[in-house]
Order: C-alpha cells, then structure tokens, then sequence
C-alpha cells in the first residue's frame, strides 16, 4: 500500500536507448511531477501535471516526455538515452489547495538510471 | 522566479551538538515554506513546514520559523543523534504547486 511508487527502482542501459519509468500514486492527489536528483544530490524539476494537464515544463530536452493517462498515474519516457542523463529520477504527487500556497509533497523511492 | 539559497554543506558534529542550516528563499506572494530530509537510499520526505510568516514548524525536535522580514526559514535542532546523518532540503511551494527545492545540505553526525 505504497503511496508513490514509480518502477523500476534501477535500470541500467546503453546510449541511443528508449526507456520509461512508471510512477502511480494512490493518494487521490491531483498534481504529479518528476524530479531529477544528480550526483551531488541537487533536486530540479522536470515536469509537473495537474489532473492529466501539463502545468510545469522547465528546460528539458525533448527527448524526455511525460505522459498522464489519468490523475493517479505520470510516466516518463526518455529517447535516445545519453551519458548525461544517468541520475535518481523522483516522481511526488501532492494535494492541489486551492486558493493557498500549495501543499507537501509526497516522494516515490526513486528511480536511479545508469547510462553506460 | 522562485528560488531557495541554503548554506553548503557537507555539515559535520558530534552528537548532542547544536545544529543549524541556514536557508532564505526569493518568492513572489506568499510562498509556503517546507524542510524535506532524505536519508540514504530513500526518497525525500517532510520533515516540516510553514505555511505564513511567524509560523513555526517543529517535528522530532527540529524547529524551523518562517520570517519574511529577512525572507528566511533556517533549521535549528538543540541536540542531533547520529540518526539525524541525512540530507536536508529547504523548499518552497506557490500557488500553482510549483516546489522549489535548496541545493541540500548533507549532515554527518559523528559518535
């Protein structure tokens, strides 16, 4: 009865690869992002969807898309997979409160990608 | 933008020490303010937060109080245990549910 929980938990694959990393969240939330951990632990968002609608696109190659069949699901998928693209990737959902500032967020356990 | 500074680590103290990170954010409104700590291995969990000026957030003897005045929102604990040793975020969330984290701090406590 995981909250957040994204899958696979490691993934190891060769450059010029296509992978995806599934993330669920049982929560009822409304809002789901992807996080990008690197080596030095620098937390940066990637992307965030709020009821399937994509709401925070920040400066992510095009190689990575997002994609939200329904609001309790956000998976990402990633082109032509390349050296620098080796990190933990983090899925969250939080709670949309409307009319404040916005609520926690709720981490998976990450998923750590090895580009070789 | 929204942005958080918090100071560089690595952090390290002898237990029963007294710990302080300092953490200021740049943020348009009135941000929530949050401390997430990831222990290793795991993901981020939340540890605290504060949701409007003078509040204070507290959990497992961690204390953190949101002033706007000098737009910070540092985390102090009296006496770390060598289970405090983790990874420490300081983030803030707007409106549109827009989390910005700090560029962490990792702690060591040492015996």
């Amino acid at each position: 009865d995981t909250a957040v929980s994204q899958t696979p938990k490691y993934l190891v694959t060769q450059m010029g690869n296509d992978k995806s990393i599934k993330c669920e969240q049982n929560l009822g939330h409304d809002t789901m992002y992807w996080y990008k951990q690197d080596s030095k632990k620098f937390l940066k968002i990637m992307f965030s969807y709020n009821n399937k609608e994509l709401i925070i696109n920040e400066t992510v190659p095009n190689r990575f898309s997002p994609k939200s069949p329904d609001k309790a699901h956000l998976n990402l998928h990633i082109n032509s997979l390349e050296l620098g693209d080796s990190a933990v990737y983090f899925c969250a959902s939080s709670p949309t409160i409307a009319g404040a500032s916005g609520g926690e967020l709720f981490f998976g356990e990450g998923s750590r990608l090895t580009v070789l | 933008g929204n942005s958080v500074t918090q100071m560089e680590g690595p952090v390290t103290l002898s237990e029963e020490a007294f710990l302080t990170i300092n953490c200021t954010y740049t943020a348009t409104g009135y941000p929530s303010l949050f401390w997430y700590v990831q222990y290793p291995g795991e993901g981020l969990q939340l540890l605290l937060k504060a949701t409007k000026a003078d509040d204070k957030g507290s959990n497992k003897g961690f204390e953190a109080t949101y002033r706007k005045e000098t737009t910070s929102f540092h985390l102090e604990k009296g006496s770390v245990q060598v289970s405090d040793s983790a990874v420490y975020f300081c983030a803030l969330s707007d409106r549109n549910n827009d989390m910005r984290f700090g560029a962490g701090t990792r702690l060591t406590v040492k015996p």
